[in-house]
């Protein structure tokens, strides 16, 4: 058990529909990240945030958003949803240092579009 | 742009043998070189990291080897047991202020065989 925890573990919805998923960090973490993972795109970071503010941005759709609320957990929230939008969703979490290179990740959340 | 691939998309070894999980990455400036496990059904786990001034960390039963000459990327596993058997992905960071982001490998699957 990494101490992150995502919920819900998975979400089944339809196309055009808004869906939000969450994140509890480590206790003590002021780091999350969020990946998306499918079979063709692997691993795919999405965006960071750190204490509050977004820090980082990877590939993250103009549809998908994300926010880490005061008391640090975050939430990503995708809308518009497509059929390609199905795949795992993590997120991870870490400490503060920049040169600290290990995140824990989450259960995921298992998206399915239909 | 950068990208860190992995050379075979699976590898299977016989119990107590040693394993050797190649990856190849492109970006030159990156600051460090991270290898991660996913088991199934899990989110990915850090398994050890490596500085880019380094050419060799060794860690629990596992080494990692960066020839930069050739940018290419390796992680050893002595040993392997059956718990080993998981997906691994290589992933490399630069640093910059607080941007902790980490771009992934495709994955290699290892199964180890009884």
């Amino acid at each position: 058990d990494s101490g992150v925890t995502q919920t819900p573990k998975h979400l089944i919805t339809a196309t055009g529909q808004r869906v939000t998923l969450r994140c509890s960090p480590r206790s003590g973490d002021l780091s999350v990240y969020w990946y998306q993972q499918s079979l063709d795109q692997g691993l795919q970071f999405l965006i960071q945030y750190y204490n509050g503010e977004e820090r980082a941005k990877g590939n993250i759709l103009e549809r998908f958003s994300a926010q880490q609320f005061p008391d640090l957990h975050s939430e990503l929230n995708l809308s518009s949803l497509e059929l390609g939008d199905s795949a795992l969703y993590f997120c991870a979490s870490s400490e503060a240092g920049v040169s600290y290179n290990e995140q824990f990740f989450g259960p995921g959340t298992r998206l399915t579009v239909l | 742009g950068e990208s860190v691939g992995l050379h075979l998309p699976t590898l299977s070894v016989q119990e107590g043998d040693n394993s050797i999980i190649n990856c190849a990455y492109s970006n030159s400036a990156s600051d460090y070189f991270i290898w991660y496990k996913q088991e199934s059904g899990k989110g990915p786990q850090f398994i050890i990291d490596i500085r880019s001034n380094m050419d060799k960390r060794q860690g629990q039963r596992v080494t990692v080897l960066l020839n930069k000459t050739v940018k290419h990327l390796s992680l050893q596993i002595a040993a392997t047991q059956p718990g080993d058997s998981a997906v691994y992905f290589c992933a490399e960071k630069r640093c910059g202020g607080a941007n902790s982001k980490l771009t992934f490998g495709k994955g290699i699957t290892l199964s180890v065989r009884p």
